[in-house]
């Protein structure tokens, strides 16, 4: 594809349940990060993968999140037994190489509200 | 491990120049300046690299000082398009963890 996409664009759920939020990176960049960005604050460093393994996932808040590359391409964070607190933008950004070395490119992001 | 960016917000007048400024308390290998509308995704503005250089494209600038382990972002002549929050972003020498800075909130008016 043209650009990052990230899928669903907002995500309605209700305490307590299970979430997927999809990554397509842009085809032949091998990192993808994830960040969480909450209002008026800058993205917050998720999970960072290089190929098909997590080379860094220290930034994931605790073992409700997971995150998944199969074939080092889409990704898919999951979330268990939301909380309120989960509520907030997820963006995902892909590059060529290793993102401290080159443009990071984003996508539109999903928006998550738990009820 | 967040940088911290200064000023917080700032308010310009068309045609008036800004600087933002990112410091890390951690040693860096690469600064990157990114732009971010209400609403929308942040916009790769450009990236620096260890070794002090600066950056310019049209009236956007930037400086990477390693030792200072710190950057600005220099505007010049904005235009209202300049509008929108600015983020640092940094890796450290490992590459692995990426951190945006805390923000700053530029505003240009005519």
């Amino acid at each position: 594809g043209a650009g990052v996409s990230q899928t669903p664009s907002n995500k309605v759920t209700e305490k307590g349940k299970y979430v997927e939020l999809r990554c397509d990176p842009i085809s032949g960049h091998t990192a993808l990060y994830w960040y969480r960005q909450s209002l008026g604050q800058g993205p917050e460093f998720l999970i960072y993968f290089q190929g098909t393994g997590a080379a860094d996932d220290s930034g994931l808040p605790n073992d409700r999140f997971f995150a998944v590359r199969p074939e080092g391409s889409v990704s898919t964070l999951k979330i268990q037994r939301t909380e309120r607190g989960d509520s907030a933008v997820y963006l995902c950004a892909s590059s060529l190489q290793a993102g401290g070395l080159d443009i990071q490119y984003f996508g539109a992001g999903t928006r998550l509200s738990v009820l | 491990q967040q940088p911290v960016q200064s000023p917080q917000a700032v308010i310009l007048r068309e045609g008036e120049d800004a600087v933002i400024n990112c410091s890390s308390s951690k040693a860096l290998y690469s600064v990157h300046w990114y732009r971010q509308k209400h609403g929308e995704a942040p916009v790769f503005l450009m990236i620096l690299l260890k070794g002090g250089e600066q950056k310019g494209h049209d009236k956007i600038s930037a400086s990477f000082n390693e030792k200072k382990q710190q950057s600005s972002l220099y505007l010049t002549a904005s235009q209202l398009s300049y509008s929108g929050t600015y983020f640092c972003g940094t890796a450290t020498n490992t590459g692995n963890q990426f951190y945006f800075g805390t923000g700053t909130s530029l505003t240009v008016i005519p």
